[in-house]
């Protein structure tokens, strides 16, 4: 059973730039939720896919969107990157609403 | 709407010490409770749950959480800790009803020294 896999690891963007992060989740996972954890911070929710539907987001601009294909893959795009933007981005999947999140490694994206 | 505070953002510890990082939370709905840890450059992996029943919960890695209603707690505790238990823990809720979207504190950084 492999676990949630993120790529990139690490990126490094431009301000103003656009910029697509990956997950993979969790064999049997229907479920993916997106976090952003600023350096020091606790993660925020960014949002929630289920069966490749949003079905719920945090407080976060609209230019952060997302995607969930029928593997249950997800991508998180953000455009017109800020300087705050700059983060450790993780994804979570899980079986259903109401079991454990699965967390993977994070992508570390720096804003410059 | 739901919020952790993690009353203590740094504790140092000696090692075979025991610990006990605390936590309270702020919510209108029922909620289940989390305990996630981070060591340095990875992602959280979960330490315990409480979903329902018994409200003292075991972990894994010999950690342990009460679960205390009425005082809207959820500390964690380890009788004896080790050098490999550094690393920065996150207490973290999720509404019963409002399907998965944790809510976590601002984490606490236990160091356990020699």
């Amino acid at each position: 059973e492999t676990g949630v896999t993120q790529s990139p690891t690490h990126l490094i963007k431009t301000r103003g730039q656009q910029v697509t992060l990956r997950c993979s989740s969790q064999s049997g996972h229907n479920t993916v939720s997106w976090y952003q954890q600023a350096l020091g911070q606790g993660p925020q929710f960014i949002f929630q896919y289920y069966r490749e539907e949003e079905n719920g987001r945090g407080n976060f601009p609209p230019r952060f969107s997302g995607l969930q294909f029928p593997n249950y893959s997800s991508e998180l795009n953000v455009n017109a990157l800020e300087l705050d933007d700059s983060a450790l981005y993780l994804c979570a999947s899980r079986r259903d609403s109401h079991t454990e999140a699965f967390f993977g490694q994070g992508t570390r994206l720096t804003v410059v | 709407a739901q919020s952790v505070t993690q009353l203590d953002s740094q504790v140092p510890v000696f090692e075979e010490a025991p610990v006990e990082l605390r936590c309270n939370y702020s919510s209108s709905v029922s909620v289940y409770l989390f305990w996630y840890v981070q060591y340095p450059n990875q992602g959280l992996q979960l330490l315990l749950k409480y979903l329902s029943g018994s409200t003292l919960v075991k972990g894994i890695n010999g950690f342990e959480a009460e679960f205390n209603k009425s005082q809207t707690s959820f500390h964690l505790r380890k009788p004896s800790v080790h050098i490999s238990d550094t690393a920065e823990y996150f207490c973290a809720v999720n509404p019963e009803t409002s399907g998965s979207r944790l809510t976590f504190g601002e984490g606490t950084q236990l160091t356990v020294n020699p």
